[in-house]
C-alpha cells in the first residue's frame, strides 16, 4: 500500500496522559500536513511541514502539542497532559512540492487517528 | 476570518437520482475551491479542484462549478449510486499551499438503493 499511513487507528487515554500519533506520508510527498476533525465539523489546519522544517504551526497549536518530521519522512504528533478537550479525529496528509504548480496542491489523506481522552 | 457553510446538512436521495450539494464562503479572495469525499471513520479523498479562474470541473459523474463573486459553489452528481453515499467537504484556500484550507461542516448523502 503506498498510500498515508497512520498509527494507530484508535487511542483512548486517560486525562494527563501524553499521547503519540505517528504518520507515514507516500514516499515522493515532500510536504505533510496535520488537521484535526471534532465530530460533525470540517477538519481545522494544525501545522505542516516541508521536508523537515516546520514551517507554519496554527494557533490551535497549544504549548502541549508538538510535532516533528526528523529526516524529512515520517511525522509523529505529540499531545502532552492530554485533556477532554483533545478528543478528535487526527488526520495527516501528504502532497508532492509540484502539485503546486497545477492550480493547486493535492493531498492525500490517511484514515486518521481518533483520540478519545476519558 | 473565512466560513464556509454546506447546505444540506444531510440529504437522502434514491438510487439513479441526479443531485446537488451546495457550499457557501464569506470571502471571495480565493485561490482555489476543492470538494472531498468523507467515509465514516476514514480520511479525506480530493475528488475536485477547481481555480479561481476557472468556472466549473468535470470528473466522470461529478461536476463542480464555482462563482467566487458571489462567493458560492455547487457539486452536481449525475445518476446516483450507494457507493456515493458518504461526506461531501468543500474547503478554499487564499492560496496554493493547503495550510489555510478553510473546510465547510460538509453534507452527509444517503443513497437508497
Amino acid at each position: 500500500d503506498t498510500g498515508v499511513s497512520q498509527n494507530p487507528r484508535h487511542k483512548i487515554t486517560k486525562r494527563g496522559q501524553n499521547v503519540t500519533f505517528r504518520c507515514d506520508p507516500i514516499s515522493e510527498h515532500n510536504r505533510l500536513y496535520w488537521y484535526r476533525q471534532t465530530l460533525g465539523q470540517g477538519p481545522e489546519f494544525l501545522t505542516y511541514f516541508q521536508n523537515e522544517a516546520q514551517l507554519e504551526k496554527s494557533r490551535l497549536l497549544s504549548d502541549r502539542f508538538s510535532a516533528e518530521r526528523p529526516k524529512g519522512s515520517f511525522s509523529t504528533l505529540e499531545i502532552q497532559r492530554t485533556e477532554q478537550g483533545d478528543s478528535a479525529m487526527y488526520l495527516c496528509a501528504s502532497s508532492a512540492r509540484d502539485s503546486l504548480f497545477l492550480g493547486g496542491e493535492k493531498l492525500f489523506f490517511g484514515s486518521g487517528t481518533q483520540l478519545s481522552v476519558l | 476570518k473565512q466560513e464556509v457553510t454546506q447546505i444540506p446538512a444531510a440529504l437522502s436521495v434514491p438510487e439513479g437520482e441526479n443531485l446537488v450539494l451546495n457550499c457557501s464562503f464569506t470571502d471571495s479572495a480565493i485561490y482555489n475551491l476543492q470538494w472531498f469525499r468523507q467515509d465514516p471513520g476514514k480520511g479525506l479523498t480530493s475528488l475536485l479542484l477547481i481555480q479561481s479562474s476557472q468556472r466549473e470541473q468535470t470528473s466522470g459523474r461529478l461536476n463542480a462549478s464555482l462563482d467566487k463573486s458571489s462567493g458560492r459553489s455547487t457539486l452536481y452528481i449525475a445518476a446516483s449510486q450507494p457507493g456515493d453515499s458518504a461526506t461531501y467537504l468543500c474547503a478554499v484556500s487564499p492560496g496554493r499551499g493547503a495550510n489555510n484550507l478553510f473546510f465547510g461542516t460538509g453534507t452527509r448523502l444517503t443513497v437508497i438503493p
